[in-house]
């Protein structure tokens, strides 16, 4: 399978603990970007790199979100001190830039997180 | 800035005709339309970029207005395949392109036989 791939597919977590979601892109694309999808709303843009450099975050939902992708390729998203309301899909997606036409993402399947 | 989508839901019969509208308050670099099915991640289905343009994917086609605000997206001859929720994803021209998407709140299909 050459898509997006995401691990894990589902996290649960109590209150309080760190979780870490991974996702690997295709493996030619240079940019990822991760989004986060609650029941019943579109995917919600948290972020987004091109190759290793981060060039959105202002939209991370707090202090709490991290995200990296240390060598361009695999990609984490880390949520220190989870609650309650950061259950959610975290999606992530793909997308080969193209010299400044818009770019096609590919989503993952993405990471159920349940905090209990 | 997020689109408005409407209608928030639709009923049809396998068979009918169906459209979904994008609307922004702002012009728009970049309408990208996708279908989710419960339990499953977004399956893009076209881009569109040039105010004005129209494009097809099977019996599955959108058009971009000439202001760049509005997309719609047509559903012809539904198939029992088509049910989903599908979303229009946006990016606004002031920032060029260079963010992610912003999505509507979604449409849900229901086809019957």
């Amino acid at each position: 399978d050459t898509g997006v791939s995401q691990d894990p597919r589902h996290k649960i977590t109590k209150r309080g603990q760190n979780v870490t979601f991974r996702c690997d892109p295709i493996s030619e694309h240079n940019r990822l970007y991760w989004y986060r999808q609650t029941l019943g709303q579109g995917p919600e843009f948290l972020t987004y790199f091109q190759n290793e450099a981060q060039l959105e975050k202002s939209r991370l939902l707090s202090d709490r979100f991290s995200a990296e992708r240390p060598k361009g390729s695999f990609s984490t998203l880390e949520i220190q001190r989870t609650e309650q309301g950061d259950s959610a899909m975290y999606l992530c997606a793909s997308s080969l830039e193209g010299g400044g036409a818009a770019d096609t993402q590919y989503f993952g399947p993405g990471t159920r997180l349940t905090v209990l | 800035q997020q689109p408005v989508q409407s209608p928030q839901a639709v009923i049809l019969r396998e068979g009918e005709d169906a459209v979904i509208n994008c609307s922004s308050s702002k012009a728009l670099y970049s309408v990208h339309w996708y279908r989710q099915k419960h339990g499953e991640a977004p399956v893009f289905l076209m881009i569109l970029l040039k105010g004005g343009e129209q494009k097809g994917h099977e019996k599955i086609s959108a058009s971009f207005n000439e202001k760049k605000q509005q997309s719609s997206l047509y559903l012809t001859a539904s198939q029992l395949s088509y049910s989903g929720t599908y979303f229009c994803g946006t990016e606004i021209e002031e920032r060029g392109g260079a963010d992610g998407l912003t999505f509507g709140k979604g449409t849900h299909l229901i086809i019957q036989p």
